[in-house]
């Protein structure tokens, strides 16, 4: 299986802060990457999907970028709202897989 | 608007069958892409199960092949999960979403949380 390595696994950050999130692939993946933001109680909210683009509805100051087996999601200026779990996803290879997750809080 | 819901007992018994039901609204399972089933673990972990497509073959993670099945019953557009001898192991909250492929999963259901216990 394909495994995706997070990290950080949880970090704190100020509001208006830019936050990077990083997700690694064991093997190669193409863009077939995407991100989810889970909040408690609800479904996870799809973030990005082909590893650069934005999801309906999700505010312009996320961005999805990829270099290599490395991917991000990057916030330009932590908002409250953006607390939560955000969790990688790769598409290319059955069985898809998770990252274990970046456990976002605001300090 | 799509819209997906699970539903199921939350209680399940060790050695016993996990039986989960999505419904779907304002998409029909049979007109397009894979209906999936994930579940995220106490400790944050996330799992894909598998999925029915909507021309109804299937597809299941190799870690659970031999413990489910997921199937459907296309004149109420729902699809089902069954997960065999549970172990407490498969406590989670269990969520069905539709896979487009491209867009990965767009649609997911509110998530239904079981507990394997005695």
């Amino acid at each position: 299986d394909i495994q995706l390595t997070q990290s950080p696994s949880s970090m704190s950050a100020s509001l208006g802060d830019r936050v990077s999130l990083t997700c690694q692939s064991s093997q190669g993946i193409g863009n077939y990457l995407s991100w989810y933001q889970h909040k408690p109680g609800k479904p996870p909210k799809p973030m990005i999907y082909y590893a650069t683009n934005l999801a309906d509805g999700v505010p312009s100051r996320f961005s999805g970028s990829r270099s290599g087996s490395d991917y991000s999601l990057t916030i330009s200026s932590l908002e409250s709202e953006d607390t939560a779990i955000y969790y990688c996803l790769q598409y290319d290879e059955y069985p898809w897989t998770f990252g274990g997750g970046t456990k976002l809080e605001l300090k | 608007e799509i819209q997906l819901q699970e539903s199921g007992p939350g209680l399940v018994k060790p050695s016993q069958s996990l039986s989960l039901t999505c419904s779907v609204t304002g998409y029909t399972i049979t007109s397009g892409y894979d209906w999936s089933w994930i579940r995220k673990f106490p400790g944050n972990k996330m799992e894909w199960m598998g999925y029915i497509s909507y021309s109804g073959s299937t597809n299941y993670n190799p870690s659970l092949k031999s413990r489910i099945s997921i199937t459907r019953d296309t004149s109420k557009n729902q699809f089902f999960l069954q997960l065999n001898s549970v172990t407490t192991e498969d406590t989670a909250t269990y969520y069905c979403a539709r896979d487009t492929t491209d867009y990965s999963f767009d649609y997911w259901g509110q998530g239904v949380m079981v507990t394997v216990s005695s």
